[in-house]
C-alpha cells in the first residue's frame, strides 16, 4: 500500500522568504509523485509531477520539487513567496499499476499563509 | 492539460432528496473516473472509481445504494446521492487520467449543503 504523510498542517511565510512545503512518501513499488493546489470551494490544480528521470521538477507559478529516493521524500519549494500563492497544497502519490491506473492517495493536506 | 467539467458547483437539497452531480471530460475520453469526498480542513478521500460500460468500485465504508455512480459513455460519470441527510453535506469532486501511468485532471468541484 501506498501512503503520503505532509509535516505541517499549516505553515506561515512573509511575502517574498521562501516557501517550503513536506511531503514524505510511502511506495513499494517507484512512485509517481504529484503536487496540486486547492483554492477554496474549487477543485485541484496540478502544480508539478515527477514519474521518471531528472529529480528535480519545475511546475508552474514558480514551484520546484525535488525527489528524493534515499529520504523517500518530494518537498515542495519557491524561492519567494507571493501573496497569491495562499491556499492548500496536497501532495500525492500515484496508485501503481493494474486496473487503478489514475487513482491517488493524497496527504493530509497544508494551508500556507503568506503575510504581507 | 486537459480539461474536466463538473456541475453543479454549488447545490442545497432538503433531506431525503436526492442529488445528481455530473463530471465530463471535455477534450478526452475517460475509460475511468474517480470520485471524492473532502470533508472541511480534511484531504481528499476516494470514494469510488467508476468504470466505463461496467460497475463501479467502492471504498471500503461507502454505501453503494447511497452514493449511485454511472458511466455511461466514455466522457461523462454521474455521482447521485440518494435521499441525502446533513452528514451527506461535504465537497465532491471528480477526476479523470488521460491515460496510464499520467496524472489526473480535476473537475472544480460540488460543494453540497443537505438542510
Amino acid at each position: 500500500a501506498q501512503s503520503v504523510t505532509q509535516l505541517g498542517s499549516h505553515v506561515s511565510v512573509s511575502e517574498g522568504a521562501l516557501v517550503l512545503l513536506r511531503c514524505n512518501y510511502s511506495s513499494s513499488v517507484p512512485p509517481y509523485l504529484f503536487w496540486y493546489v486547492q483554492y477554496p470551494n474549487q477543485g485541484l490544480q496540478l502544480l508539478l509531477k515527477y514519474t521518471t528521470g531528472a529529480t528535480l521538477v519545475k511546475g508552474i507559478n514558480g514551484f520546484e520539487a525535488e525527489f528524493k529516493k534515499s529520504e523517500t521524500s518530494f518537498h515542495l519549494t519557491k524561492p519567494s513567496a507571493h501573496m497569491s500563492d495562499a491556499a492548500e497544497y496536497f501532495c500525492a502519490v500515484l496508485n501503481a499499476g493494474g486496473t487503478s491506473y489514475g487513482k491517488l492517495t493524497f496527504g493530509q493536506g497544508t494551508i500556507l499563509t503568506v503575510h504581507p | 492539460g486537459a480539461v474536466v467539467s463538473q456541475h453543479p458547483s454549488r447545490v442545497i437539497c432538503k433531506s431525503g432528496t436526492s442529488v445528481k452531480i455530473e463530471c465530463r471530460s471535455l477534450d478526452f475520453q475517460a475509460t475511468t473516473m474517480f470520485w471524492y469526498r473532502q470533508f472541511p480542513k480534511q484531504s481528499l478521500m476516494l470514494m469510488a472509481t467508476s468504470n466505463e460500460g461496467s460497475k463501479a468500485t467502492y471504498e471500503q465504508g461507502v454505501e453503494k445504494d447511497k452514493f449511485l455512480i454511472n458511466h455511461a459513455s466514455l466522457t461523462l460519470s454521474t455521482l447521485t446521492v440518494t435521499s441525502a441527510h446533513p452528514e451527506d453535506s461535504s465537497f465532491y469532486i471528480c477526476s479523470a487520467p488521460q491515460g496510464v501511468g499520467t496524472e489526473a485532471f480535476f473537475g472544480q468541484g460540488t460543494r453540497l449543503t443537505v438542510v
